[in-house]
């Protein structure tokens, strides 16, 4: 199965707004959209956003998450030390009837 | 409180076999499919099998068709994965979560070496 696709890495000063993108196609991202994961070195993924974009309880509305057409986006505003960790997103794809995740971003906080 | 908690991770050498569990709580197990996703050490993470929550359909990555096998108890809120003839390929942390990826477990390492 092929994957979705993010940027390998992105970088952002301190209290700035960072926007992560993840690409696919018409049956995965375009279709039903696509989850957010953060995870932290040597812990679980932790859902920062459902495939609907609503974000689970206890998640800062610092993470906000969209989608336009193929591609789906997770914008972290004020960022803080703390959201330095990896950014994963994940879509059903009902042509190949699997999850696909991206191959995740490095999210640095300068 | 949704919780997933996985046992039966350890070492294993090539060709050897495994089974993985994860005990649910917290919500009606048998209304969910359910899921094992994996990631080895320092890579990203990648689907393994998904099983619907009557216990079929199932569905597997292709890179463990034949050689490894998903199922559930409902009666005892438990997930399964039978892993045969096990690769240096398959060392990674091995999760189990729910439906649509909303919740997740702490993860079982699988081992795989000689």
């Amino acid at each position: 199965q092929t994957g979705l696709t993010q940027p390998p890495s992105v970088s952002r000063a301190l209290r700035q707004t960072a926007t992560l993108t993840c690409s696919g196609n018409h049956n995965n991202v375009g279709d039903q959209g696509a989850s957010w994961l953060q995870q932290h070195q040597g812990h679980p993924p932790k859902v920062l956003s459902y495939r609907n974009n609503s974000r689970p309880s206890g998640i800062s509305v610092r993470f906000s998450a969209s989608r336009s057409g193929n591609t789906a986006s997770l914008t972290i505003t004020g960022l803080q030390p703390e959201d330095e960790a990896d950014y994963y997103c994940s879509a059903w794809d009902s042509d190949l009837i699997a999850w696909l995740f991206g191959g995740g971003t490095k999210l640095t906080v300068l | 409180e949704v919780q997933l908690v996985e046992s039966g991770g350890g070492s294993v050498q090539p060709g050897g076999s495994l089974r993985l569990s994860c005990a649910a709580s917290g919500f009606t197990f048998s209304h969910y499919g359910m899921n094992w996703v994996r990631q080895a050490p320092g890579k990203g993470l990648e689907w393994v099998s998904h099983i619907s929550g009557s216990g079929g359909p199932i569905y597997y990555a292709d890179f463990v068709k034949g050689r490894f096998s998903i199922s559930r108890d409902n009666a005892k809120n438990s997930l399964y994965l039978q892993m045969n003839n096990l690769r240096d390929e398959d060392t990674a942390f091995y999760y189990c979560t729910r439906g649509t990826l909303d919740y997740w477990g702490q993860g079982t390492l699988v081992t795989v070496s000689s």
